[in-house]
């Protein structure tokens, strides 16, 4: 079974562009969570989604958004893109009627900001 | 407010001898209790969770204690091998929603 995938990888970007980050995950999961990990403050939580519908949503700018679509895959988007925005993003899926307690993480897509 | 936090950064080990890590959180009304594992390039990796109604729970050469008197989790690794090298996160599941909240990790160090 595959696991969570993210793509890409590893990125480099100026500041003030946009970025899209994608994950696929586990198949069967329906919800997805996003984190933003940097050395300074850690893991922090993003937002979650579930069925296409953002459920839980971090304490972070209105620049970080992202979207679920119908087959469980998700985006996030960062815009205006500052040299704080700089960290490991990553994406984690759990299967239906799962709590937190039982995410699997995806190896994360690390971005740069110059 | 939510937080959790580890008490060291940093842990060495000889190789063979057994590792506790320590965390301490602050909210109470989180549902179960989580430790990842995470090796240099990777994603968290599930380790064990604990459910907020229990004190210990053992897995494969690892245990969590939870003493909720003085909000302390810990994991403790038996005899540990040069592959439990890699920085160890807790993380409390708030009752009820669907996030975790991660301390800042432990990186633990095996000498041969």
């Amino acid at each position: 079974k595959a696991g969570v995938t993210q793509t890409p990888r590893y990125l480099i970007k100026t500041r003030g562009q946009q970025v899209t980050l994608s994950c696929s995950p586990i198949s069967g999961h329906r919800s997805v969570s996003w984190y933003q990990q940097t050395p300074g403050q850690g893991l922090q939580f993003l937002f979650e989604y579930f069925s296409e519908t953002q459920r839980n949503k971090g304490n972070f700018p209105g620049r970080f958004s992202g979207r679920q679509f119908s087959n469980s895959r998700s985006e996030m988007n960062v815009s205006t893109l500052e040299l704080g925005d700089s960290a490991l993003y990553l994406c984690a899926s759990s299967p239906q009627g799962a709590g937190a307690n039982v995410l699997t993480f995806g190896a994360g897509s690390r971005l740069t900001v110059l | 407010g939510e937080s959790v936090g580890l008490h060291l950064p940093t842990l060495s080990v000889q190789e063979g001898d057994n590792s506790i890590i320590n965390c301490a959180y602050s909210n109470s009304a989180s549902d179960y209790f989580i430790w990842y594992k995470q090796e240099s390039g990777k994603g968290p990796q599930f380790i064990i969770d604990i459910r907020s109604n229990m004190d210990k729970r053992q897995g494969q050469r690892v245990t969590v204690l939870l003493n909720k008197t003085v909000k302390h989790l810990s994991l403790q690794i038996a005899a540990t091998q040069p592959g439990d090298s890699a920085v160890y996160f807790c993380a409390e599941n708030l009752q009820g929603a669907q996030k975790l909240v991660f301390g800042q990790g432990t990186r633990l160090t095996i000498n041969p």
